[in-house]
């Protein structure tokens, strides 16, 4: 099993710039998140789904978006980059009850 | 917000020598994780702990839940160098999928 994987890992944006960073699981979790860790933070949660078709906002989604079509996959989108958004971006899935599992990250700058 | 805090910030100490970590959460939780960020890395997940639980082990991890206090604590026995890394606690919230974390606490273990 891979776990959880993202993709890209590494980006650079220019502002006003969109992108989407893709999550993807094989453990057939319920629920995924997206989360933000600036230098020396903790994490900060984006959007989590609690199943397919389903979203919800978590502390900080502005300037986010997300959608989860399929169980596996969860992607977050920015529509329009800001330097406030250079970050590393993590994924997390997890069953019910269960704890979360993390993918790799994703190193993103907005110049 | 129901997200965990850590206490202390930060914790050096020598190997061999046990570390303890705190964590206040706000509401009533289904149950608390601990996780393991080494530098640059996603997390780990380390343990579990449910609200019906009062003390759990594994390995060199010793975790307590005192849901009337809605705190908790990691004690890690026995430090070694390899222990260093940022700790952090998260919530599984009763009513609530979404999963917050803290600051966290930076552990240093001297070798």
């Amino acid at each position: 099993n891979a776990g959880v994987t993202q993709t890209p890992k590494f980006r650079v944006l220019k502002t006003g710039q969109s992108m989407t960073l893709l999550c993807a699981q094989d453990m057939n979790h319920e629920y995924m998140y997206w989360y933000r860790q600036d230098p020396g933070m903790g994490l900060r949660l984006i959007h989590y789904s609690v199943g397919e078709g389903t979203t919800a906002k978590g502390e900080v989604p502005d300037g986010y978006n997300v959608s989860r079509l399929k169980k596996q996959n969860f992607l977050l989108g920015l529509e329009s980059a800001a330097p406030s958004q250079t970050s590393v971006y993590f994924c997390a899935s997890r069953g019910i009850g269960a704890g979360l599992s993390f993918g790799p990250g994703t190193r993103l700058t907005v110049t | 917000s129901q997200q965990g805090e850590e206490d202390p910030q930060a914790l050096s100490i020598q190997e061999g020598e046990n570390a303890t970590m705190n964590c206040s959460y706000k509401t009533s939780i289904n149950n608390l994780q601990w996780y393991r960020q080494n530098s640059g890395r996603g997390l780990v997940h380390l343990i579990l702990i449910r609200s019906n639980e009062r003390e759990k082990h594994s390995g060199r991890l010793r975790v307590t839940l005192d849901t009337s206090k809605k705190s908790s604590s990691l004690l890690i026995t026995a430090s070694r160098a390899a222990d260093t890394a940022s700790y952090f606690c998260a919530t599984d919230a009763y009513n609530n999928n979404d999963m917050r974390f803290g600051a966290g606490t930076r552990l240093t273990v001297k070798p």
